[in-house]
């Protein structure tokens, strides 16, 4: 069956470095790849999307690579800020109508 | 335009009550969509609407659980006989058929059976 994993213990880094988020799935091969951010008690808010034909996107602090050969999207956050503490989901959408969500990365961005 | 609203935001009930969540999507947007969230895990599909068609459900939507989305603009998702393990986040998205693929989530309807 289908799996998307993301690991589930928390990442605590210090303020200005990079964050490294990381998503495996297994079993199916998406067309592209979304990456959203959930903060406690509200709803998820999408930050990028990154198609199969795509290496790399980037999005102002933020950069998602999709490597479809290891089923691998990686998540970066370069000179992280404690506002950027918050829990990260991924979710490979694969030619189905409704979007499959990873189990989240908790951030913490400490100064 | 608000973007997508759910309401109530929190809910306490008893165990056996019966309890309804209402979702307005954002105007433009004909799908929407149901999921479900516990602490610790990412958002559950559970249902999808495609304007007031109801095109697929998930095998956790019991047949406690009813979605309907009559006019093809808002939704409603009722548990009938509440049981503690359906205390979750119960949260709404919508997106356009022809869209980017970005769903928009509202803030979610937090139930809490007791």
């Amino acid at each position: 069956s289908q799996k998307i994993e993301q690991n589930s213990e928390a990442l605590n880094i210090q303020e200005g470095k990079t964050a490294t988020l990381t998503c495996n799935y297994t079993n199916y091969s998406p067309a592209y790849l979304q990456w959203y951010r959930q903060d406690p008690g509200r709803g998820p808010v999408f930050l990028l999307l990154i198609r199969e034909n795509e290496k790399e996107k980037r999005k102002e602090r933020l950069k998602v690579t999709f490597d479809t050969t290891l089923k691998q999207s990686l998540f970066h956050i370069t000179a992280s800020q404690p506002a950027d503490s918050a829990t990260y989901l991924c979710a490979p959408w694969a030619n189905t109508d409704k979007l499959i969500f990873g189990t989240g990365t908790r951030l913490q961005v400490f100064p | 335009d608000t973007g997508v609203s759910q309401d109530p935001r929190h809910k306490i009930t008893k165990r056996g009550q019966n309890v309804t969540f209402r979702c307005d999507p954002i105007s433009e947007h004909n799908r929407l969509y149901w999921y479900r969230q516990t602490l610790g895990q990412g958002p559950e599909f559970l249902t999808y609407f495609q304007n007031e068609a109801q095109l697929e459900k998930s095998r956790l939507l019991s047949d406690r659980f009813s979605a309907e989305r009559p006019k093809g603009s808002f939704s409603t998702l009722e548990i009938q006989r509440t049981e503690q393990g359906d205390s979750a986040m119960y949260l709404c998205a919508s997106d356009a058929l022809q869209g980017t693929g970005e769903l928009f989530f509202g803030e979610g309807s937090r139930l809490t059976v007791l």
